[in-house]
């Protein structure tokens, strides 16, 4: 089975500062990584995926995240953040076969400051 | 394209009352998934549908059941609605291509709250 860590349930930063939120998993086959962003009271919006090929992943909004694993880690990193970056963000994985679920971290609450 | 849809947004029921929410996949999208997020918590997997069937299944009771029609779209129902079912129930629609996973596309969700 796969689970999913994410070891901050709460960042916050000032504007224009950079941010890493942390992800690690679990798991005993290959699987599929994701970040998801949840803004309040919307669904999730898929930042970023790592399915294969080079571990340095880029997303929307400016985000990145680095596969590492050895480390079984799967960090989102920003190099400087806006306001409008404060929301929920969720870490998950599944394996590559179909019919598979998505595992999903708690959540990590960035709060982006002027 | 609009994407996925989920239909109502919110919704209010009694404990012990029956709820059906609805789901319409992103166009070209056969499969369909269920997540339960309670609140401060990460989307908890119900159910997967595809091909009209019931592929996989999380670990909820049987309260819990689903229906994937023709057209791909889906219904989650609830029986006995308990308190601590109040949520927001997510949907998310993909395709099952060569038997992998592809990317998983999530509607807003409907908020239901039970009273």
């Amino acid at each position: 089975a796969q689970s999913v860590t994410q070891l901050d349930s709460q960042v916050p930063v000032f504007e224009e500062a950079p941010v890493e939120l942390r992800c690690n998993y679990s798991s005993s086959v290959s699987v599929y990584l994701f970040w998801y962003v949840q803004y309040p009271n919307q669904g999730l919006q898929l930042l970023l995926k790592y399915l294969s090929g080079s571990t340095l992943v880029k997303g929307i909004n400016g985000f990145e995240a680095e596969f590492n694993k050895s480390q079984t880690s799967f960090h989102l990193r920003k190099p400087s953040v806006h306001i409008s970056d404060t929301a929920e963000y969720f870490c998950a994985v599944t394996r590559a076969q179909a019919g598979t679920a998505l595992i999903f971290g708690k959540g990590t609450t960035l709060s982006v400051s002027s | 394209d609009a994407g996925v849809t989920q239909s109502p947004t919110h919704l209010i029921k009694t404990r012990g009352q029956q709820v059906t929410l609805r789901c319409s996949p992103k166009s070209g999208h056969d499969t369909v998934s269920w997540y339960q997020q309670a609140l401060g918590q990460g989307p908890q997997f119900i159910f997967q549908y595809y091909e009209e069937e019931e592929r996989q299944r999380g670990n909820f009771p049987d309260r819990f059941s689903g229906h994937q029609f023709p057209n791909y779209s889906s219904e989650l129902n609830v029986n006995a609605l308990l308190l601590g079912d109040s949520a927001l129930y997510l949907c998310a629609s993909s395709l099952t291509q060569w038997r992998m996973n592809t990317e998983a596309f999530f509607g807003q969700g409907t908020r239901l709250t039970v009273v």
